[in-house]
């Protein structure tokens, strides 16, 4: 029973433009989420996070939307660099709880 | 250089032998998890410990078995009733526990079962 579903497994954009990676979720319960980086041989990084009660969230390049009613969140990268070229999970949490729900990934590839 | 270790980066047995995957951290963090990766599906949670000599049953801990006696120290045997032991295995740290905290990975381990 997946809770976090990423229904693309990989995306290619162009340098410089924007990379849109989205993420569903079934569990309504769900309050906090997370975005993680993992390049290839690495551990999966912790890129940004939204709280359920902000719908949208800003880190430099990254910015995370939340749209509760969908049920839906997104992370744009403007503008996307060859560095950026990773798999994308998000995960989401209820609560203060250890057990996050990880989606399968979405493999970013920003061409020069 | 702080950060999390597993070893080793692959890993082969035959069936019905248990395994022990190894996770060291130098981060002084409290907690740390162990999670399993299959193709096609998101990270989920076998086992987690909050602080040393204490650990709690994650989504999928059935099959596996950890101990937690050093705080840097985290490892996770796969026995031999788990069903479906080959998969990517990662391990992660946080300076305390709850999602509010951080998690750092380690570069994982893949086990292969034949």
């Amino acid at each position: 029973d997946q809770q976090v579903k990423q229904n693309s497994p990989s995306l290619s954009v162009q340098e410089g433009r924007i990379s849109i990676l989205n993420c569903d979720y079934t569990n309504s319960m769900f309050d906090y989420f997370l975005w993680y980086k993992k390049y290839p041989a690495e551990g999966p990084t912790f890129l940004i996070s939204i709280s359920s009660i902000k719908d949208k969230n800003e880190d430099g390049r990254f910015t995370v939307f939340l749209n509760k009613s969908a049920k839906h969140l997104s992370l744009h990268i403007v503008p996307s660099q060859p560095g950026d070229s990773a798999v994308y999970f998000c995960a989401a949490s209820v609560g203060n709880n250890n057990d996050m729900r990880f989606g399968a990934g979405t493999r970013l590839t920003v061409k020069p | 250089d702080g950060g999390i270790t597993q070893s080793p980066k692959y890993l082969f047995r035959k069936e019905g032998q248990n395994v022990t995957l190894s996770c060291e951290q130098n981060l002084n963090h409290d907690a740390m998890y162990w999670y399993r990766q299959d193709p096609g599906q998101g990270l989920r949670l076998i086992y987690y410990s909050q602080i040393v000599n204490d650990f709690q049953k994650g989504d999928i801990a059935e099959g596996y078995s950890v101990s937690r006696e050093k705080k840097e120290s985290f490892p996770l045997t796969v026995t031999s009733a788990q069903k479906n032991p080959t998969a990517f295995y990662l391990c992660a740290s946080s300076m305390g526990a709850g999602i509010l905290y951080e998690q750092y990975f380690g570069p994982g381990t893949r086990l292969t079962v034949t």
